[in-house]
């Protein structure tokens, strides 16, 4: 699978949108871009994943570059439940182990 | 959505002890179960990948011996940790993939484990 490059940290403010980034130049024809966050002392969450299209959910919003070699999870209003380590990852086959690089460290001040 | 729930959540044990995690999907069927692992302040790393039925597959640098995995039914997975010495201290993270799931958000985490080896 592609590598992904992603800020270590990025800090925000309660209640207004965050954009967390994700480089993946790499990425192939075949990958989903996959996005987990994890809470403190718990077990990764699933967030959002996408291919090709923009995708929206209850928890954010995925925007996938035209060319797919970037993407950015949307948190619309960030809450101080929102912090979390947030992980971009690419899995090109469906059914293999997904592969956690270091993430983005997200801290959120009321 | 499908949970996984993991027993014990936190563990204590003597250098030299075994001791074994469960993982268990709750409601739905796991044909693959995989194991991570986590130290403080780092990434989860994966450990192996368990099919029910069937010996797991390790990941290089993983010793096989001393991380014992059974994966006896599509709903349970243990890891055992043999012997385990204060650098086994760590926070165990399972997770589960639904059998049959076509979708690619089908793997699902447990809450870890927290082991510490005194």
């Amino acid at each position: 699978d592609a590598k992904t490059t992603q800020p270590n940290s990025m800090e925000s403010n309660e209640e207004e949108p965050v954009h967390l980034p994700c480089n993946h130049s790499t990425i192939s024809g075949t990958d989903y871009i996959h996005w987990y966050r994890q809470l403190p002392s718990q077990g990764p969450e699933y967030v959002i994943h996408g291919l090709t299209s923009n995708v929206n959910n209850r928890m954010a919003s995925l925007a996938i570059a035209e060319d797919r070699k970037s993407s950015t999870l949307i948190l619309h209003r960030a809450t101080l439940r929102d912090a979390a380590v947030y992980y971009c990852i690419l899995r090109g086959q469906a059914g293999t182990a997904l592969i956690f690089g270091k993430g983005t460290t997200l801290s959120v001040s009321s | 959505g499908a949970v996984v729930s993991q027993h014990p959540s936190r563990v204590i044990c003597k250098s030299g002890t075994s001791v074994k995690i469960e993982c268990r999907s709750l409601d739905f069927q796991a044909t693959t179960m995989f194991w991570y692992r986590q130290f403080p302040k780092q990434s989860l790393m994966l450990m192996a990948t368990s099919n029910e039925g069937s010996k797991a597959t390790y990941e290089q640098g993983v010793e096989k011996d001393k991380f014992l995995i059974n994966h006896a039914s599509l709903t349970l997975s243990t890891l055992t940790v043999t012997s385990a010495h204060p650098e086994d201290s760590s926070f165990y993270i399972c997770s589960a993939r639904l059998a049959g799931g076509r979708g690619y958000n089908e793997q699902f985490f447990g809450p870890g484990t927290r082991l510490t080896v005194l």
